[in-house]
Order: structure tokens, then C-alpha cells, then sequence
């Protein structure tokens, strides 16, 4: 079946650094990537829809200033949290829309980070 | 936006017995998935079900998408079903939205 990956699954970074996720359809294309982030014990929720080759639509209540969102190309996104503080410590986890069949997603691995 | 509800929020199951999740939704949907998210976050995709029955195994779902709601039916419970399972839906406007989870737990 399709594969999402993401890279890095764990990553520790100080506080006011920046960290990248990367987010790959390894056999698909993916027009449409999401982003979501958890919280301990709580459910997913949608921080930005991400659109190859133009600007992320970020969700109320989110900084896009703050989480930089990058969609290069048709296999890539990247999330960047900027100025990273401990309170941006959580799991961010991606999902990319097949460009060929719309209504089917797939999601990464996630990626925990904790900022120190 | 749209309002994506489960129930029951906690269920804890003997080994082997049956048991219903339920996800409702409040307006139409293009598409409904169920997930199992395993002890480590990675999300397993249980089910593409915008409508009607699907059976794999123990598992099972039916979305009766006219009335809004879906139901995942886990049968002859093991401890390896243990984890939370989500129900997310597709809006019209694409967005994918997850409702709050049902945290299973499966004792021996």
C-alpha cells in the first residue's frame, strides 16, 4: 500500500532553536498534505492543509509565523516550528491525499518532539 | 465546522468479549475512516468506509451515512486491541477532522 514518511520520529531541540519535519509520499503524488499535532491523551487536530506550489491554509488559532509550512514539490512537505518553546513540545503527525484518488489518506509515523 | 462525536470515551473489555464504537457526525461527509492508534502513535487505518458494511477479521464497520453515524464493531477482543480508535471524516472542504477517541483497553 501507499507509504507516508516521516522523518525525524524523535527530535530533542533547546529552546528559541528551530526544527524541521519532514514529511515524504514515497510512492504516490500528494497534491494535499495535512498537518495535525496531539497532545498526551487527546485527539489529533488539524493545524494547516498544505497545497503543492502554493501557501499552507493554516487552522484558527494557529501561528503560521510560528509553524512554517513548506510544500515543494508532489512527494514533500515540511513543518518548521520556529523559536521552538517547551510548550511546543508534542507529536506532529502528517497525512498526504492521493492526487489520483482524493478521498484516500495516509498518514506518517509522526514525530515527537520535545523541546528543552 | 463540522462536529465529529464518539462514545463511548473509555471502554475497558474482558479478553474475548464484543463491543460497538460509535462515531457521529453532524453534517456530510465524502469520506469516513477508522484508525487504531497503537501505544507508540503510529495510526493504522482500519477501515475507508464513507458507506454501507466492511469486514475484516474481528473488525467490522457500517456507516449509514444518510443518518449520520458509523459504527466499528470489534469481536472476540484480544489484548492486542488495546489503543484508542479514531474515527476521522473527509469535509467537503477536504479538510480531514478527527473526533476525541474511544480509549479501548483489553484485560486477560
Amino acid at each position: 500500500g501507499a507509504v507516508v514518511s516521516q522523518h525525524p520520529s524523535r527530535v530533542i531541540c533547546k529552546s528559541g532553536t528551530s526544527v524541521k519535519i519532514e514529511c515524504r509520499s514515497l510512492d504516490f503524488q500528494a497534491t494535499t498534505m495535512f498537518w495535525y499535532r496531539q497532545f498526551p491523551k487527546q485527539s489529533l487536530m488539524l493545524m494547516a492543509t498544505s497545497n503543492e506550489g502554493s501557501k499552507a491554509t493554516y487552522e484558527q488559532g494557529v501561528e503560521k509565523d510560528k509553524f512554517l509550512i513548506n510544500h515543494a514539490s508532489l512527494t514533500l512537505s515540511t513543518l518548521t516550528v520556529t523559536s521552538a518553546h517547551p510548550e511546543d513540545s508534542s507529536f506532529y503527525i502528517c497525512s498526504a491525499e492521493m492526487s489520483l484518488s482524493r478521498n484516500t489518506i495516509y498518514f506518517g509515523e509522526g514525530s515527537w518532539l520535545t523541546v528543552v | 465546522g463540522i462536529q465529529v462525536e464518539q462514545s463511548p470515551p473509555d471502554l475497558i473489555l474482558q479478553e474475548g468479549a464484543n463491543s460497538t464504537l460509535r462515531c457521529n457526525f453532524s453534517d456530510s461527509v465524502n469520506n469516513l475512516q477508522w484508525f487504531h492508534q497503537n501505544p507508540w502513535g503510529q495510526l493504522i487505518n482500519l477501515f475507508y468506509i464513507p458507506s454501507g458494511t466492511k469486514q475484516n477479521g474481528r473488525l467490522s464497520a457500517t456507516t449509514v451515512a444518510t443518518e449520520r453515524y458509523s459504527l466499528l464493531y470489534i469481536s472476540s477482543s484480544q489484548t492486542t486491541d488495546s489503543g484508542v480508535y479514531f474515527c476521522a471524516v473527509k469535509t467537503s472542504y477536504d479538510k480531514v477532522i478527527f473526533g476525541p477517541g474511544t480509549s479501548l483497553s483489553v484485560i486477560p
